[in-house]
Formats: C-alpha cells, sequence, structure tokens
C-alpha cells in the first residue's frame, strides 16, 4: 500500500505569494492531521480532519492559513500571503478513527 | 506548563546498552500514548503504542505507561547505532493531540 503521498516536497516562494500544499492519505484512514515542524517550536498541530470534517483548526496560526479536505482522498493547505517565518517542514498525516497516525515525506517550505 | 514534556538530551548510549527515554504529560484524560522516532530530514515513524498502565514489549522496543504518574517511557534493549535519532512522545486525548519536542539518542559504537 502506498503511504501518505505530500507535493510538493519543496517549495521555495516569495513572501506575499500564495503557497498551496497537497495531502493524499492512506486509503481507508478517516482521519487526516496537518503539522508544522521548526527547529524552534517542534511539532505543532495546526487543523485535524474527521470524515472530511474540520474537528479542531485551534493550532492554525491566523487568517492567512487555511485547510480543505473536499473528499477522502485529498486535502490542501494554503497560505496567503506567505511570511519569511511560515518556513517550516510541513507533514501530513492519516490514521483510522483517530488512532496511530502515519506521517508523509513532508513539504520543506521556504519564504524568501 | 507544555502539554507534553521530553528532555531534549541529547542522550548517549554505548551499542549494546539499554537507552531509557522518559516523557510526562499533563492531561489526566490522556487515553493513548505514542512513541515515533524521527531521523534527522525525515518524517516521523510510528514505533510503540500503549493505552493500558504496564508494559508492552514488541521486539527490542518495552513502552511503559503509569497513568497515575502520567509517565510513559521507551526503553530500548541492545541499542545500535541505527537507533539514534529524535524520539518523540504523542499524547491523545479524545480530539486532542500532543506531541513533545522530542528526545535526541546518540548510539556510540
Amino acid at each position: 500500500d502506498a503511504g501518505v503521498i505530500q507535493s510538493p516536497r519543496h517549495e521555495v516562494t516569495e513572501m506575499g505569494q500564495e503557497v498551496t500544499l497537497r495531502c493524499k492519505p492512506i486509503s481507508g484512514h478517516n482521519s487526516l492531521f496537518w503539522y508544522r515542524q521548526t527547529m524552534m517550536r517542534g511539532l505543532e498541530l495546526l487543523i485535524y480532519f474527521n470524515n472530511n470534517v474540520p474537528i479542531d483548526d485551534s493550532g492554525m496560526p491566523e487568517d492567512r492559513f487555511s485547510a480543505k479536505m473536499p473528499n477522502a482522498s485529498f486535502s490542501t493547505l494554503k497560505i496567503q500571503p506567505s511570511e519569511p517565518r511560515d518556513s517550516a517542514v510541513y507533514f501530513c498525516a492519516s490514521s483510522r478513527d483517530r488512532a496511530e497516525q502515519f506521517f508523509g515525506p513532508g513539504t520543506r517550505l521556504t519564504v524568501l | 506548563q507544555k502539554e507534553v514534556e521530553q528532555n531534549s538530551g541529547p542522550l548517549s548510549v554505548p551499542e549494546g546498552a539499554i537507552a531509557s527515554l522518559n516523557c510526562t504529560y499533563s492531561d489526566r484524560g490522556s487515553q493513548s500514548f505514542f512513541w515515533y522516532r524521527q531521523y534527522s530530514g525525515k518524517s516521523p515513524e510510528l514505533i510503540m503504542f500503549i493505552y493500558s498502565n504496564g508494559d508492552k514489549e514488541d521486539g527490542r522496543f518495552t513502552a511503559q505507561l503509569n497513568k497515575a504518574s502520567q509517565y510513559v517511557s521507551l526503553l530500548i534493549r541492545d541499542s545500535q547505532p541505527s537507533d539514534s535519532a529524535t524520539y518523540l512522545c504523542a499524547v491523545h486525548n479524545f480530539n486532542k493531540f500532543y506531541f513533545g519536542s522530542g528526545t535526541k539518542l546518540n548510539v556510540k559504537p
């Protein structure tokens, strides 16, 4: 079985540009998580979906961040406008019924 | 106070020794506990989960849970250089998920 798929793997953009990160969860998993990881703050949960519905978005840093899950096999995390402090590795993870999570390879975002 | 606390390390152990990694959590209602291993530049990888008080063994790994003390630990027996990584403790309570900042483990040949 394929694991969690994320794209792009690397993204370099300029401040003010829109960034869209994509995730395909493991087939059959009904929970999806977006995380951000930096050296300073560690791994932070941004938002969590269960059965395609956002359950907890309290970790989304501000209105510049938005996430959608239009169906069970696809989710996006959008940053508009991007800022240099958004530079981090963004992970998507999925699980079955909020159990153990399986992480994708991550997207390394650099905002210049 | 952070929801999940881990010593950042690095913890250095010689090859073949037992490595002991510890984690405390603040939410008494926490139900599920996980240990993830993360190699530098890679994504976290699940290695153990535990739901009940006591010990759970899987190969060279043993997870220990004490809910009264709000304490989770991971023991790695016969440590190998390939075990050198950052180990993340994660705690789940219904719709809340928290990760510790991780403990860096170095296993010296």
